[in-house]
């Protein structure tokens, strides 16, 4: 099955602990992002990668940081330095014009 | 700066009649817009697009209409179905969507039909 795997769906963690969300893709698509959605503000860009070993800051990238080793795999990490980590998270892949969503993670700080 | 706005947060419509969700832009460099739908707790999903060589894209229930000159465009569903509510993002880029160009998202209109 093709598609964008977040996991977990749900994540607890204490404040101040670091803790690391996963986003696998089997699309074969180069370009690959995080957003964050919180209660009426939309989908706010956190970091972007466009191909393997490279990545950009997006609008709100402060607290959190990401790693692109692989194609398939994007993961970010929510740092103790994010000031309200509690939301959630989607990751997407782009291909030509359009996005691809996963079913997101609901990441809720302690 | 909020490049992509959607000014109302949500919308309530009758079953069967038409729902009008609206976006303005203020990046004159945005050539290609699509509309998401998200339900709660769910990734976005894609529903239409249109380049800005165009003014009007139809699929089935869904049209969308460009104003470039106005920088406005507008999703229209006709007819609304209790199962469209949902929140409806609309979404901009630059170089006609190119995959190594990001989207930018507006805060998204909530739409309740009601039966």
């Amino acid at each position: 099955d093709g598609g964008i795997t977040q996991s977990p769906k749900y994540l607890f963690r204490k404040e101040g602990q670091n803790v690391t969300l996963s986003c696998e893709q089997n699309l074969n698509h180069d370009a690959m992002y995080w957003y964050r959605q919180d209660p009426g503000q939309g989908l706010r860009l956190i970091y972007y990668s466009q191909i393997v070993n490279d990545f950009q800051k997006g609008d709100i990238a402060e607290g959190y940081s990401v790693s692109r080793e692989k194609k398939e795999s994007f993961p970010l990490t929510v740092t103790s330095a994010q000031k309200n980590p509690t939301a959630f998270y989607l990751c997407a892949t782009k291909f030509r014009g359009e996005a691809f969503f996963g079913q997101g993670t609901r990441l809720t700080v302690v | 700066d909020q490049q992509v706005k959607q000014n109302s947060p949500s919308l309530s419509v009758q079953e069967g009649r038409i729902s009008i969700l609206n976006c303005d832009y203020t990046n004159s460099m945005f050539d290609y817009f699509l509309w998401y739908k998200k339900y709660p707790a769910e990734g976005p999903t894609f529903l239409i697009s249109i380049s800005s060589i165009k003014d009007k894209n139809e699929d089935g229930r869904f049209t969308v209409f460009l104003n470039k000159s106005a920088k406005h465009l507008s999703l229209h569903i006709v007819p609304s179905q209790p199962g469209d509510s949902a929140v409806y993002f609309c979404a901009a880029s630059v170089n006609s969507g190119g995959s190594n160009y990001k989207l930018t998202f507006g805060k998204g209109t909530l739409l309740t039909v009601n039966p």
